[in-house]
């Protein structure tokens, strides 16, 4: 139980377009999901917070108009990486909170987004 | 603001060996602290955490954790390494209450476990 899958795992695009990645809670529902962001041999950073039916909430320096956040339902959260350019380039991981277990946090296994 | 140090990028044990792994932690308020594993191509899987209830945690896999408040650390530990123990591990700290979620990572450390 307490699955977070991600979709894609791992997605290269061009210069200027925008990516879209997916975070799904398979087995249980997240009110919230946080979104991070992993630079190689470096830790994970959060970059925003995302409860259903309201807007996301991002960490100091993230550009939310970057990095669009939609959380549309209690098992789906969207990352969208607009105009992306190479320092975008990075590894996004999503985590889901579930309300039922205390509030645990379950990850999901990463995107690997390399802008070309 | 809360931050957390970890001790050594890369560990290696031998098989049957103490893990020890070091984490100190920075916060301005009483933390919650955590250590999740990452195998490769997975997701990160808690190990243990503390949320100010008993300062020795037990964890899965027979790992465990001390809270010491004096010392500012949450060194992870195992008496015996096992070879699936082999992982990347991570520790961090969230300020509890509204931000329980928000969780600030140390660096991770690579454990290598030798036969």
């Amino acid at each position: 139980g307490a699955v977070v899958s991600q979709h894609p795992s791992w997605v290269i695009c061009k210069s200027g377009t925008s990516v879209k990645i997916e975070c799904r809670s398979l087995d249980f529902q997240a009110t919230t999901m946080f979104w991070y962001r992993q630079f190689p041999k470096q830790s994970l950073m959060l970059m925003a917070t995302s409860n259903e039916g309201s807007k996301a909430t991002y960490e100091q320096g993230v550009e939310k108009d970057k990095f669009l956040i939609n959380h549309a339902s209690l098992t789906l959260s969207t990352l969208t990486v607009t105009s992306a350019h190479p320092e975008d380039s990075s590894f996004y991981i999503c985590s889901a909170e579930s309300a039922v277990s205390s509030y645990e946090q379950y990850f999901g296994p990463g995107t690997r987004l390399t802008v070309t | 603001a809360q931050s957390v140090t970890q001790l050594g990028s890369h560990v290696s044990v031998s098989e049957g060996a103490l893990v020890l792994l070091r984490c100190n932690y920075s916060s301005s308020v009483p933390p919650y602290l955590f250590w999740y594993v990452q195998y490769p191509n997975q997701g990160l899987q808690l190990l243990l955490k503390y949320t100010s209830a008993a300062t020795l945690v037990k964890g899965i896999n027979g790992f465990e954790a001390e809270f010491k408040k004096s010392e500012t650390s949450f060194h992870l530990t195992k008496p015996s390494a096992h070879m699936s123990d082999a992982a990347e591990y991570f520790c961090a700290v969230s300020a509890g209450g509204t931000s329980y979620g928000k969780l600030t990572f140390g660096q991770g450390t690579i454990l290598t476990v030798h036969p």
